[in-house]
């Protein structure tokens, strides 16, 4: 089946600029996690939603950074006036209902923001 | 801070040998382990995941688990220069929050 998709995979923005990252989590998956990825660096965690349960905003590195889900499924990162240091990999995944033990993420292929 | 602690590498193995990779956590009521692999310019793809203390196989790919040494590792069998990239360990804490590690570097060298 259709895996995880984010839009777009390029963003190029000048600093300042808000932007709007998509990600269009698996089919029936019920929590949608955002990270980012500095070059050369690990994933650092920036928000949880699970179902309808209040998302879990505790990674969001400043208030300039937002998320929504709508409907539990599609999500928008948007990152307001823009700075070079976001410039990053923002990654998505979605994981399942977690029944038993399965709490396996799967991600998206990425979206690769650059901060000019 | 839940902490998930890997050797950067890089590690360099020949061809046709065993890979090892090793990952110690923090959190000793952390229940569900993981191992990514990520190709450089690529996302992170699951390739590995282990609940239960001892060994997990999985084509040549093997999980281990030790909760009393909070220790998880992952060895490749046969390694292939197709194997080459940064593993990602992750663990999984409480119900939805998984820390994950900055990876090892594998390079297999033919």
């Amino acid at each position: 089946g259709a895996g995880v998709s984010q839009s777009p995979s390029n963003k190029v923005t000048e600093k300042g600029k808000d932007v709007e990252l998509r990600c269009d989590p698996i089919s029936g998956h019920t929590a949608l996690y955002w990270y980012r990825q500095s070059l050369g660096q690990g994933l650092e965690f920036l928000i949880y939603f699970q179902g309808n349960s209040a998302p879990d905003k505790s990674g969001l590195p400043s208030d300039r950074f937002s998320a929504e889900r709508t409907g539990g499924s599609v999500s928008t990162l948007t990152i307001q006036r823009t700075q070079q240091e976001d410039s990053a990999v923002y990654l998505c995944a979605s994981r399942g209902a977690g029944t038993g033990s399965s709490y396996e993420q799967y991600f998206g292929p990425g979206t690769r923001l650059t901060v000019t | 801070q839940k902490e998930v602690e890997q050797n950067s590498g890089p590690l360099s193995v020949p061809e046709g040998a065993i890979a090892s990779l090793n990952c110690t956590y923090s959190d000793r009521g952390s229940q569900s382990f993981f191992w990514y692999r990520q190709y450089s310019g690529k996302s992170p793809e699951l390739i590995m995941f282990i609940y239960s203390n001892g060994d997990k196989e999985d084509g040549r790919f093997t999980a281990q688990l030790n909760k009393a040494s909070q220790y998880v590792s992952l060895l490749i069998r046969d390694s292939q220069p197709s194997d080459s990239a940064t593993y990602l360990c992750a663990v999984n804490w409480g119900y939805q929050k998984v820390t994950f590690g900055t990876g090892t570097k594998l390079q297999v060298i033919p």
